[in-house]
């Protein structure tokens, strides 16, 4: 079976921190994809990135960092100097190979971030 | 902006009544999916549809029912409701009917069985 595993529920730091939430996934496939979304207090859900499981280069864009370990099977998320419009809810999500487009999510690391 | 439409927005009910929600993917996308968002369950996937036919279930429970119409517009029916079915019901789309497209998540149906 299929797991993501968020531990962090919640997470506060003040502006301009860096903040790091953990993704630990389990799948005995060989072939997946694992994603990050945001979902802001306004509801929406919002895609941020996109790994295959052949691709473990980190990642980079703007202020946001992945960190992919097949090792460990972690798939980490950094904001560095953290915003207050960073303030949201976050999710890692898998999908496997031959399970159509099934996303299955993690709990979510709330992440506030304070002025 | 994602591009992905739901209607309602919101919906309060009673239980025992049945409901639809509808969604219309983004131009083009050909993979409609339905999550169910609760503060127990977290984001639990309901089922895909590609193209007009079921392309993947999850743990959707026998009173709902989901379907995709010729247009690709794709209408979640959620009946005999309980206390338990108020969550935030999503739809998402995806160009293709695997993991190669991200999903892109709609506004969501915010649903309130009283």
């Amino acid at each position: 079976a299929q797991k993501v595993t968020q531990a962090q529920t919640e997470i506060s730091v003040v502006e301009k921190e860096d903040v790091t939430l953990d993704c630990v996934y389990e799948t005995r496939d060989t072939t997946y994809y694992l994603f990050w979304y945001k979902q802001p207090p306004s509801g929406e859900l919002v895609f941020l990135i996109r790994r295959n499981s052949f691709d473990e280069q980190n990642e980079i864009s703007g202020r946001y960092s992945w960190n992919f370990q097949k090792s460990t099977s972690s798939f980490n998320f950094t904001i560095t100097a953290s915003q207050v419009v960073d303030s949201a809810v976050y999710f890692c999500a898998l999908i496997v190979y031959n399970q159509g487009g099934k996303l299955i999510f993690g709990q979510g690391t709330e992440l506030s971030v304070k002025p | 902006d994602s591009g992905v439409t739901q209607t309602p927005k919101h919906l309060i009910t009673a239980t025992g009544q049945r409901v639809t929600l509808r969604c219309s993917p983004r131009s083009g996308d050909l993979s409609v999916y339905w999550y169910q968002q609760s503060l127990d369950q977290g984001l639990q996937f309901l089922i895909q549809y590609y193209n007009g036919e079921e392309r993947a279930k999850g743990n959707i429970l026998e009173r709902f029912s989901a379907q995709q119409f010729p247009d690709l517009h794709s209408e979640l029916n959620l009946s005999s409701l309980e206390l338990g079915d108020s969550a935030l019901y999503f739809c998402a789309s995806s160009a293709d009917r695997g993991p190669y497209n991200e999903q892109f998540f709609g506004p969501g149906t915010r649903l309130t069985v009283l």
